[in-house]
């Protein structure tokens, strides 16, 4: 299965936009690239998902690479509730819903 | 409101002891899954299931058990043979059905923690 690649953490500062980038060189064409974030002590929210375009949606936007082989979470105005652990993940469409979470990326937001 | 419950929220057992986490759905997703997340750690998959009647194993199954009779609920028993039951629990379902519907996302319960001692 192909993997991601996520800093293990970054910092940004309230109201300032943040750009979370994620690596998947060996993503294949049926991939589906996936953001989830989780706060902690609770379950991960989805936050969006795309295949090959970039997409909006009313808490981020996911913009993919050409090559697809990397792609960027951007969070347009950062809050202190947008603190959490951020997940980049690949999955096919052959395989239903099934998700593999890495270790994803800690944001830290700044007041 | 539609969504997923689990219970309890914290659990506290003896070792030795079988040990059943709750899970239970009314958005009408025909897949659920159970993940354990242990501190600072990512999310590994235990059991899913596509269907109704139906499961499979994910990533680390050894020492746990499902079931799913009805669409609605799909308990996970932790078993004695478990060697590290510790652990964040967690449920979570979507739309998607069996292999070769594409990738919906997944909805997640508040998790259960077990402690085992």
């Amino acid at each position: 299965d192909a993997k991601t690649t996520q800093p293990n953490s970054m910092e940004s500062n309230e109201e300032e936009p943040v750009h979370l980038p994620c690596n998947h060189s060996t993503i294949s064409g049926t991939d589906y690239i996936h953001w989830y974030r989780q706060l902690p002590s609770q379950g991960p929210e989805y936050v969006i998902h795309g295949l090959t375009s970039n997409v909006n949606n009313r808490m981020a936007s996911l913009a993919i690479a050409e090559d697809r082989k990397s792609s960027t979470l951007i969070l347009h105005r950062a809050t202190l509730r947008d603190a959490a652990v951020y997940y980049c993940i690949l999955s096919k469409e052959t395989s239903g819903s099934r998700l593999t979470f890495g270790e994803g990326t800690q944001l830290t937001v700044n007041p | 409101d539609g969504g997923i419950t689990q219970s309890p929220k914290y659990l506290f057992r003896k070792e030795g002891q079988n040990v059943t986490l709750s899970c239970e759905q009314n958005l009408n997703h025909d897949a659920m899954y159970w993940y354990r997340q242990d501190p600072g750690q990512g999310l590994r998959l235990i059991y899913y299931s596509q269907i109704v009647n139906d499961f499979q194993k994910g990533d680390i199954a050894e020492g746990y058990s499902v079931s799913r009779e009805k669409k609605e609920s799909f308990p996970l028993t932790v078993t004695s043979a478990q060697k590290n039951p510790t652990a964040f629990y967690l449920c979570a379902s979507s739309r998607g059905g069996p292999s070769g519907v594409r990738s919906y996302e997944q909805y997640f319960g508040p998790g259960t923690r077990l402690t085992v001692t």
